[in-house]
């Protein structure tokens, strides 16, 4: 079975700062990572994903997230937040085969002062 | 490409009382996950359709629940006698299968059983 453990359920930073959302897992098989952000009233939405290859992925508003098998981690990055960024954030593992079902985090609500 | 919808968006219901949602995935994907999410929690599987057949449900998927892809389209999920244990939101997904692995969140049900 796979698990996802999201340590900060709260993360206040201020605007223009860097932050780091941190994501550990366990499995004792393959699997693919994912960040999905939900903001307010909305859905989920994917921000990056790791499937194979390099292991650092980069999203289009600025996010970054390095898979590092050793350490069972996938922690996302961004070197300056908005107030925009606001929203919470969820860490999520599937297997790579069968149903593909997520395994989500518990999520990072990521509040952004100005 | 409309994206994933759900109907209706909240429900307030009386315990003891039958509800349904409806889910009608992104049109060419095969695959149609339901999920739980409660306050403070990531969501959660409960069941996972690849075209109309149903292969695999959650523990969670206590027996006042079914779920149904008629025609391997749109899903509906019912829940039988709701109890106030029922309250969270009920997100439905989609993927498409041999593609990127990622699924495609709907913006959710809210139910409220009071």
């Amino acid at each position: 079975a796979q698990s996802v453990t999201q340590l900060d359920s709260q993360v206040p930073v201020f605007e223009e700062a860097p932050v780091e959302l941190r994501c550990n897992y366990s499995s004792s098989v393959s699997v693919y990572l994912f960040w999905y952000v939900q903001y307010p009233n909305q859905g989920l939405q994917l921000l990056l994903k790791y499937l194979s290859g390099s292991t650092l992925v980069e999203s289009i508003n600025g996010f970054e997230a390095e898979f590092n098998k050793s350490q069972t981690s996938f922690h996302l990055r961004k070197p300056s937040v908005h107030i925009s960024d606001t929203a919470e954030y969820f860490c999520a593992v599937s297997r790579t085969s069968g149903t593909y079902k997520y395994i989500f985090g518990t999520g990072t609500r990521l509040k952004v002062l100005a | 490409d409309t994206g994933v919808s759900q109907d209706p968006r909240h429900k307030i219901t009386k315990r003891g009382q039958n509800v349904t949602f409806r889910c009608d995935p992104i049109s060419e994907h095969n695959r149609l996950y339901w999920y739980r999410q409660t306050l403070g929690q990531g969501p959660e599987f409960l069941t996972y359709f690849q075209n109309e057949a149903q292969l695999e449900k959650s523990r969670l998927l206590s027996d006042r629940f079914s779920a149904e892809r008629p025609k391997g389209s749109f899903s509906t999920l019912e829940i039988q006698r709701t109890e106030q244990g029922d309250s969270a939101m009920y997100l439905c997904a989609s993927s498409l299968v041999g593609s990127s692995y990622e699924q495609y969140f709907g913006p959710g049900t809210r139910l409220t059983v009071t």
